[in-house]
């Protein structure tokens, strides 16, 4: 069965500081990947997935994820941090078939440091 | 265009108590999805409709029901809360069912049962 794990439940990283969120993924085939982002009391909001062609793919907000086949990897970049980017994210995986459903990881919380 | 909204946005139940959550989207969106969130367990999906009049169980269906009564609308029902429904529930919608459609999120609604 597929799944995804985000090894790290939390990540603390300085203002103006690069970041790299990880996703790991268990499937048999290529899946439909995706980052998403959950901001205080909100919803949550795509920020990029990935289904086919280039591997490194860019999102909403300066964020992007680089899909690497053979580390089954889906991990989230930023360059550098902004304060207002201190949320919850959550990498989430979808299957070819149209009647199975997508799988979210458990989510790493990022703090950001003044 | 309000997108996904959710009603109630908080609310406290008794243990035995019942009570309907409502999602409404105003996208014309086919596949609508319950989720809960809990601390360190990510997304887990409830139950999901792939169209008016239809519903199918999720991940977690267990103590909830749903109907699917007009297309921009999902109830979740709670006939008879416990303390482990605590919880926040988010409601999603896509144009279809495939994974290569974002999911829309509601901004969610905190429940506790005491």
């Amino acid at each position: 069965a597929q799944s995804v794990t985000q090894p790290d439940i939390h990540i603390t990283v300085s203002e103006g500081a690069s970041l790299e969120l990880r996703c790991n993924y268990s499937y048999g085939a290529t899946p439909y990947l995706f980052w998403y982002v959950q901001s205080p009391g909100q919803g949550l909001q795509l920020l990029l997935k990935y289904f086919s062609g280039d591997t490194l793919v860019q999102g909403i907000k300066g964020f992007e994820a680089e899909f690497k086949r053979s580390q089954s990897s889906f991990n989230l970049r930023k360059p550098s941090v902004h304060w207002s980017d201190a949320a919850e994210y959550f990498c989430a995986v979808g299957p070819m078939n149209r009647d199975d459903k997508i799988i979210f990881g458990k989510g790493t919380r990022l703090h950001i440091l003044p | 265009n309000a997108g996904v909204t959710q009603t109630p946005k908080f609310r406290v139940l008794k243990t035995g108590q019942s009570m309907t959550l409502l999602c409404a989207q105003d996208m014309n969106h086919e596949y609508m999805y319950w989720y809960r969130q809990d601390p360190g367990m990510g997304l887990r999906l409830i139950h999901y409709s792939v169209g008016e009049g239809t519903t199918a169980k999720g991940e977690v269906p267990d103590g909830y029901n749903v109907s699917r009564l007009k297309k921009q609308n999902f109830l979740l029902g709670l006939e008879s809360a416990a303390p482990s429904q605590t919880s926040v529930y988010f409601c999603a919608s896509t144009i279809a069912g495939t994974m290569q459609e974002t999911q829309y999120f509601g901004p969610g609604t905190r429940l506790l049962v005491l």
